[in-house]
């Protein structure tokens, strides 16, 4: 499969608990988007890379957040002091900038489904 | 701030009925609009996007969106349904400069046999 791919596809953790979350982008992707769904909603944006740079944060972001791409490829996402509004889908996307803005397209992965107890 | 409202948060439908889902966007500037798709169990899916140029745009499953500027809209049709359109809809923007989205609430789409 060379789509996105993300681990684990379902998390259950206490609250209070630390969870990391991962993200394998198309290869050769430059850009790397985290976004957050919870039932009833769409996406929310949380946060993407350009390559390994962490260009933008929402305010959604707590800093209970944290995500990296160390090298450019894979990113993680981890939550410490997990709160059960943490509760969501966390989808991950990647796309490869090229020629202009405009013809960006964004490819999404299935998700982690975290449930907080 | 951009924002993306889709009218309907659930449509129940027969199979051969057609199909219209609204979204209306606010946002001042040039902007890029998508509908996404995500059926049971599966990943968000592109269905078709507008960028410029002709406003009827055409995607994939014979899906077909038109950009009405003057009323901020990008409503999805698709003629006649069947069972496997059974899914989530999303409408999305973005601004021309970037590709991070903002994506409307969905409307939940059931086409019974």
């Amino acid at each position: 499969d060379t789509g996105v791919s993300q681990n684990p596809r379902h998390k259950i953790t206490k609250r209070g608990q630390n969870v990391t979350f991962r993200c394998d982008p198309i290869s050769e992707h430059n850009r790397l988007y985290w976004y957050r769904q919870t039932l009833g909603q769409g996406p929310e944006f949380l946060t993407y890379f350009q390559n390994e740079a962490q260009l933008e944060k929402s305010r959604l972001l707590s800093d209970r957040f944290s995500a990296e791409r160390p090298k450019g490829s894979f990113s993680t996402l981890e939550i410490q002091r997990t709160e059960q509004g943490d509760s969501a889908m966390y989808l991950c996307a990647s796309s490869l900038a090229s020629g202009g803005p405009t013809n960006e397209k964004l490819f999404f992965g299935s998700g982690t489904q975290l449930s907080v107890l | 701030a951009q924002s993306v409202s889709q009218h309907n948060h659930h449509v129940i439908l027969s199979e051969a009925a057609s199909l219209e889902l609204g979204c209306n966007y606010s946002y001042g500037g040039t902007v890029n609009l998508f509908w996404y798709v995500q059926y049971p169990g599966q990943h968000l899916q592109l269905l078709l996007k507008y960028f410029s140029g002709d406003p009827l745009v055409k995607g994939i499953k014979g899906f077909e969106a038109e950009f009405i500027k003057s009323k901020f809209s990008f409503n999805l049709r698709k003629p006649s349904v069947q069972w496997s359109d059974t899914a989530e809809y999303f409408c999305a923007v973005n601004d021309h400069s970037w590709g991070k989205l903002q994506f409307g609430a969905g409307t939940q789409v059931v086409v019974t046999p």
